[in-house]
């Protein structure tokens, strides 16, 4: 199938560790972005990056990094794990010369 | 600085009945307007959206969508609603960076009575 996929599904892990969740597209789209959405459904984006540009928002804490080895691919890594980071996160992606974006399943993490 | 509001974080409707969603827009440019559905425990999935072309956009499901530039809105409506369309509903606008990044309205639950 032709999509974006999210690994895992769901994420329980305690305070302080570092984990990582990854996002592959198989849709050949040039751009990738991380979202999370929060406990009230509010959706913000963390990140966008396509092989020219990484683009963070500045409200994201830099315990948050994305890593792209490939075009295809763009994981999130985070370290120190806090309460509040318990969120789902998103990924997306979208072809170059359009603003259309399609969306992962989704990643919930909840932190203890 | 653009941004979207959603009128109504909740919206309860009879099985059969008009669904109407709203939402307005800032943008001091001409905006790309999406409109998204998530199901419960879901990801999201475009229904649909505007890319400066017909200002009617129809889109999955039987949703469509009117770009209004004068009331700066983009409402989404369905003439009948069916049980399978109780879903949250995110209103999003295209930020003006080269990468695109969606900016979301905080989203109307829709619920329907049978």
């Amino acid at each position: 199938d032709t999509a974006v996929s999210q690994t895992p599904k769901y994420l329980v892990t305690q305070m302080g560790n570092d984990k990582s969740i990854k996002c592959e597209q198989n849709l050949g789209h040039d751009t990738m972005y991380w979202y999370k959405q929060d406990s009230k459904k509010f959706l913000k984006i963390m990140f966008s990056y396509n092989n020219k540009e990484l683009i963070i928002n500045e409200t994201v804490p830099n315990r948050f990094s994305p890593k792209s080895p490939d075009k295809a691919h763009l994981n999130l890594h985070i370290n120190s794990l806090e309460l509040g980071d318990s969120a789902v996160y998103f990924c997306a992606s979208s072809p170059s010369g359009t603003k259309t974006q399609y969306f992962g399943p989704g990643t919930r993490l909840l932190v203890l | 600085a653009q941004s979207v509001t959603q009128l109504g974080s909740h919206v309860s409707v009879s099985e059969g009945a008009l669904v109407l969603l709203r939402c307005n827009y800032s943008s001091s440019v001409p905006p790309y307007l999406f409109w998204y559905v998530q199901y419960p425990n879901q990801g999201l999935q475009l229904l649909l959206k505007y890319t400066s072309a017909a200002t009617l956009v129809k889109g999955i499901n039987g949703f469509e969508a009117e770009f209004k530039k004068s009331e700066t809105s983009f409402h989404l409506t369905k003439p009948s609603a069916h049980m399978s369309d109780a879903a949250e509903y995110f209103c999003a606008v295209s930020d003006q960076g080269s990468q695109g990044n969606l900016i979301f309205g905080k989203g109307t639950k829709l619920s329907v009575k049978p």
